[in-house]
């Protein structure tokens, strides 16, 4: 079984400041670790994907998570947040193969503030 | 890039009839498809896994005969939510993904998403 938290349903941050959103998972299997991006009445869009290989993974619009084993963790940050950054953001794991179902996060709406 | 088109985007239907929403794989044959729901403010519920030509399987709690999921093809699954009712209005969200041999991760591409309100 798996599963994910999100740490703060609501975070707020000025614009220019660090961006970071927190997410911990639960896995049986080596897990595939996702985070994902949706503005208003939109659909998901992939920030960034961690499968194997280096735990500091790169993602669009100047998002990177880092995979921790041990703290069971795949923290999403970005140095300087942007109005455009302002969504809801949903962290998801799933098993090795990555095409299987995702299993996601309860979610973190992102404010930012001029 | 992969694209899922999801149609309608908007639907509004009376109380008790039928409503189809489609969801397609626009440059590539998607052999899984996956249904979810979303309550306002919340997260993703996965609703149901399609693969093409054979029947859907449903998460715990989903009604098949009300959520009814076709896959006919390899670009094209559709959910029908039959007899609608006010507590069916949500926003319903299709992924699609190619399934491979081995581990890989297969991204899923997400459609944009349908809102169904019911009077």
């Amino acid at each position: 079984a798996q599963s994910v938290t999100q740490l703060g349903s609501h975070v707020s941050v000025s614009e220019g400041a660090l961006v970071l959103l927190r997410c911990n998972y639960s896995s049986s299997v080596p897990p595939y670790l996702f985070w994902y991006v949706q503005y208003p009445n939109q659909g998901l869009q992939l920030l960034l994907k961690y499968t194997t290989g280096a735990t500091l993974v790169k993602g669009i619009n100047g998002f990177e998570a880092e995979f921790k084993k041990s703290e069971t963790s795949f923290h999403l940050t970005k140095p300087s947040a942007h109005m455009s950054d302002a969504a809801e953001y949903f962290c998801a794991v799933s098993g090795p193969f990555g095409n299987e179902k995702l299993t996601f996060g309860t979610g973190t709406r992102l404010t930012i503030i001029p | 890039g992969a694209v899922v088109s999801q149609h309608p985007s908007w639907v509004i239907c009376k109380s008790g009839t039928s409503v189809k929403i489609e969801c397609r794989s626009l440059d590539f044959q998607a052999t899984t498809m996956f249904w979810y729901r979303q309550f306002p403010k919340q997260s993703l519920m996965l609703m149901a896994t399609s693969n093409e030509g054979s029947k859907a399987t449903y998460e715990q709690g989903v009604e098949k005969d009300k959520f009814l999921i076709n896959h006919a093809s390899l670009t094209l699954s559709t959910l029908t939510v039959t007899s609608a009712h006010p507590e069916d209005s949500s926003f319903y969200i299709c992924s699609a993904t190619q399934r491979v041999r081995g581990p890989g991760a297969n991204v899923l591409t997400f459609g944009a998403g349908s809102r169904l309100t019911v009077l």
